[in-house]
């Protein structure tokens, strides 16, 4: 499995777009990138996942970069109960994923 | 759809007593894991089972540690003898086939071992 770099915090303001980075540079070319987040005490949540092409639903958005080294993860319009860890991970389809340190993303009143 | 139901959600037990965790993945889904997570260790996959099939096991931290699936709609995890390192949240979780890399996520069994 290619391995993810994610800022460990992020602050952000209630209302504001916020926006998380994962790198992953050794990604190879049938890996997908999914995001994950975990709210304190509870399971990690699915959020979103993509090949190549950005993606978008009723969560976020995800922008991958053309040499697909790099993604963002888009939160629109965050909001206090968005505050959680947020994991970038990247496995081959084989359906295990490897989950990292992640980000803790705190929004701010 | 309830989920993933995991039981208990608390446990304590003494040292040297065997736990058993249990969990019911969602309905028709053919792939199920179970995880650890620590403070110090973070989210550690322990194992996963495809189609009621252990596939891989690397993660199961000894052999005090064994899960089954006897069938598709449920699985246990089993610690004999439990020692207080063993002290974490263990989280179930399931996805609908191989190749469906995403995963939903019981809410865990909060162990602590005395």
């Amino acid at each position: 499995d290619a391995k993810t770099t994610q800022p460990t915090s992020m602050d952000c303001a209630e209302g504001r777009a916020a926006n998380l980075p994962c790198n992953h540079s050794t990604i190879s070319g049938n890996e997908y990138v999914y995001w994950y987040r975990q709210i304190h005490s509870q399971g990690p949540q699915y959020i979103i996942h993509g090949l190549k092409n950005n993606e978008t639903n009723e969560m976020a958005s995800l922008i991958i970069t053309e040499d697909r080294k790099s993604s963002t993860l888009i939160l629109p319009h965050a909001t206090l109960r968005d505050t959680a860890v947020y994991y970038c991970i990247v496995n081959p389809n084989a359906g295990k994923s490897t989950f990292g340190d992640g980000t803790t993303l705190t929004v701010k009143p | 759809d309830a989920g993933v139901i995991q039981s208990p959600r608390h446990e304590v037990t003494e040292m040297g007593q065997e736990v058993t965790l249990r969990c019911k993945p969602i309905s028709g889904h053919n792939s199920l894991f179970w995880y650890r997570q620590t403070m110090m260790r973070g989210l550690e996959l322990l194992i996963y089972f495809n189609n009621n099939v252990p596939i891989d096991d690397s993660g199961m931290p000894e052999d005090r540690f064994s899960a089954k699936m006897p069938n598709a709609s449920f699985s246990t995890l089993k610690i004999q003898p439990s020692e207080p390192r063993d002290s974490a949240v263990y989280f179930c979780a399931s996805s609908p086939h191989v190749g469906q890399g995403w995963h939903t996520f019981g809410s865990g069994t909060r162990l602590t071992v005395v």
